[in-house]
């Protein structure tokens, strides 16, 4: 079973300049999320998608973050215009239901790590 | 108080220990404890969850929930250079929005 796919894996781009990561999830996976980690620190969620529909964008910074997923597939973060402290790892990951499990299993692509100087 | 602590490490341990990782939290609402392993330029991959108070072994791993202490461990046995890696707890509520903790950076040598 292939995971999840993100691209590109590499990005350094200058402050004020606009990005986009994508990402692919598991096939079937309904939930996917976007988390932003920065060096030292464990994920933090900027927000989750339920088919293409948002469950949570709470901490996702919306002046300059936005993201979709359209068709309830693929999906996108786009960060514009960027600023220093956006330099982290962005994740990606998606999730499902085993049959008699109370909880979900989640499943993190290789993330995209960006630079912004 | 954050709502997730783990201790960053490093852990340095030699091969064959027995290796304990820990996390505290502070909100009883939690019911979902996850343990993830990440290595150094790759994303985290479950390692073992669960959902109770007690204990649950897969292999060479056990992971152990004190809810009255709000208290999780994971327990590595004959621990392996390969095991050197950063391990992050994760829980979640009922609507599965998992809060990591920052992890803990094991390193086993030979």
């Amino acid at each position: 079973e292939a995971g999840v796919a993100q691209s590109p894996r590499y990005k350094i781009i200058e402050k004020r300049q606009s990005v986009a990561f994508w990402c692919n999830p598991i096939s079937g996976h309904a939930t996917l999320y976007w988390y932003q980690q920065i060096l030292g620190q464990g994920p933090k969620l900027l927000i989750q998608f339920q088919n293409n529909g948002v469950v949570d964008d709470s901490q996702l910074p919306k002046d300059r973050f936005s993201a979709e997923r359209l068709k309830g597939v693929d999906s996108t973060l786009k960060i514009q215009p960027a600023k220093l402290e956006d330099s982290a790892v962005y994740l990606c990951a998606s999730s499902y239901r085993p049959r008699d499990s109370p909880s979900y299993e989640q499943y993190f692509g290789p993330g995209t790590r960006l630079t912004v100087t | 108080q954050k709502e997730v602590e783990q201790d960053p490490g490093p852990l340095s341990v030699p091969e064959g220990a027995i290796v304990s990782l820990n996390c505290t939290y502070s909100n009883s609402a939690f019911q979902y404890f996850m343990w993830y392993r990440q290595y150094s330029r790759k994303g985290p991959e479950l390692l073992m969850y669960t959902y109770s108070s007690g204990n649950k072994e897969d292999g060479r791993f056990t992971a152990q929930v004190d809810k009255s202490s709000k208290y999780i461990s994971l327990f590595i046995r004959d621990s392996q250079p390969s095991d050197s890696a950063t391990y992050l707890c994760a829980l979640s509520g009922g609507s599965y929005i998992p809060t990591f903790g920052r992890g803990t950076s094991l390193i086993v040598h030979p």
